[in-house]
């Protein structure tokens, strides 16, 4: 157990709707990341917010939105969908800003499985 | 443009014998390399890191190599064992000038041990 969690754990949908997956990072950690598991693209970074501010930005599309709130719990918003944004999403957190280095190494929640139909 | 690449989607090694997992990279820019492994329905596993400035970076069975010359690293995992078994994902970052992260994954390589 990572710390990270990630509600829902599998979400069906109708393209064209919207949907917010939730992610709560382990305790004391201030870094959200974002990330997307297509089929054949790997881990696709999407956005990283960091004590509620959005610090980096990745491969994420205009319908998509993400915030971090004063809990530090962050949400990611996905709009209009289409049937390729049927993917895994991961959550990871972090204590700081820069991923990898010492002390700051990320860890992931089990993901949310989003199908859209 | 796949600015980090995992050229081999699968590899099988005998338990008890070394794997490598290898990754190439493109943008010279690169200073942080990283490994995560990821088991089927579990989200990813921080395995390893190391800096541009280093060559080798040792942590019990796993070593990371890294020639920048060539914008070569590698993961050897020695001796290898069943539970290895996982998808194994080279990642790459860089600082911005303003501070942020640039991170990018390769699409990962499926490491299996047989025993």
């Amino acid at each position: 157990d990572s710390g990270v969690t990630q509600t829902p754990k599998h979400l069906i949908t109708a393209t064209g709707q919207r949907v917010t997956l939730r992610c709560s990072p382990r305790s004391g950690d201030l870094s959200v990341y974002w990330y997307q598991q297509s089929l054949d693209q790997g881990l696709q970074f999407l956005i990283q917010y960091y004590n509620g501010e959005e610090r980096a930005k990745g491969n994420i599309l205009e319908r998509f939105s993400a915030q971090q709130f004063p809990d530090l719990h962050s949400e990611l918003n996905l709009s209009s969908l289409e049937l390729g944004d049927s993917a895994l999403y991961f959550c990871a957190s972090s204590p700081g800003l820069y991923s990898g280095r010492i002390g700051n190494e990320q860890f992931f929640g089990p993901g949310t499985r989003l199908t859209v139909l | 443009d796949q600015q980090v690449k995992q050229n081999s989607p699968s590899l099988s090694v005998q338990e008890g014998r070394i794997s490598i997992l290898n990754c190439d990279y493109t943008n010279s820019m690169f200073d942080y390399f990283l490994w995560y492994k990821k088991y089927p329905a579990e989200g990813p596993t921080f395995l390893i890191s190391i800096s541009s400035i280093k060559d080798k970076n040792e942590d019990g069975r796993f070593t990371v190599f890294l020639n920048k010359s060539a914008k070569h690293l590698s993961l050897h995992i020695v001796p290898s064992q069943p539970g290895d078994s996982a998808v194994y994902f080279c990642a790459a970052s860089s600082i911005t000038q303003g501070g942020s992260e640039k991170l990018v994954f390769g699409k990962g390589t499926k490491l299996t041990v047989n025993p």
